[in-house]
């Protein structure tokens, strides 16, 4: 069985620029979440996609956006790059929404200069 | 919404030892509740999670937690520490909203151990 796993493992882009942060679930399961965890801190949610629609959203702006495929992999993109937006990417997936339990790839640290 | 709160930033334990890392929650009803364990630049890796049932809660690598619904907490525990548990620890919880549950996490407690 696969686990979660994200691409690329580093980034750095500079100000203003876009990046896309990929995730593939566990296999079989349909359901995707994104973490941002900022240095010394917990992961806070960016949002999550249920069968490639999205199911919540964290308290971000509209420059996150996201998309999940039929395989039920996922997309993170962020446009307009902040210096605030240097983190750790985290992808959760879980076999349905709802109160299941969440498993973690390695995270994306992406560096913002 | 739910909140956690880790009252400790930084822990220091010599191998050996036992461990005892606090978590406490707000939520009205019963909450769904998880410990994840972070190495240095690293995912998250989930050790135990409590959904109902029995208030001891058994998980991977020794770590146990107790579910106190009286005190609001969901403490972390191991009888005796060995220095690959060296890690951050995350205790968490399901907050529902906008139709989604997504975990919300506490700020995490830092275990160091001593040889």
């Amino acid at each position: 069985e696969t686990g979660v796993t994200q691409s690329p493992t580093h980034l750095i882009k500079t100000r203003g620029q876009q990046v896309t942060l990929r995730c593939s679930s566990q296999s079989g399961h349909n359901t995707v979440s994104w973490y941002q965890q900022a240095l010394g801190q917990g992961p806070q949610f960016i949002f999550q996609y249920y069968r490639e629609e999205e199911n919540g959203r964290g308290n971000f702006p509209p420059r996150f956006s996201g998309l999940q495929f039929p395989n039920y992999s996922s997309e993170l993109n962020v446009n307009a790059l902040e210096l605030d937006d240097s983190a750790l990417y985290l992808c959760a997936s879980s076999l349905e929404r709802g109160k299941h339990t969440q498993y973690f790839g390695p995270g994306t640290r992406l560096t913002v200069l | 919404a739910q909140s956690v709160t880790q009252p400790d930033i930084h822990i220091t334990v010599s191998e050996g030892a036992s461990l005892e890392l606090r978590c406490n929650y707000s939520y009205g009803a019963t909450p769904y509740l998880f410990w994840y364990v972070q190495s240095p630049g690293q995912g998250l890796q989930l050790l135990l999670k409590y959904f109902s049932g029995d208030t001891l809660v058994q998980g991977i690598k020794g770590f146990e937690a107790e579910f106190k619904r009286s005190q609001s907490s969901f403490n972390l525990r191991k009888p005796s520490v060995h220095w690959s548990d060296a890690a951050e620890y995350f205790c968490a919880v399901y907050n529902s909203g906008a139709g989604s549950y997504q975990l919300t996490f506490g700020k995490g407690t830092k275990l160091s151990v001593i040889p």
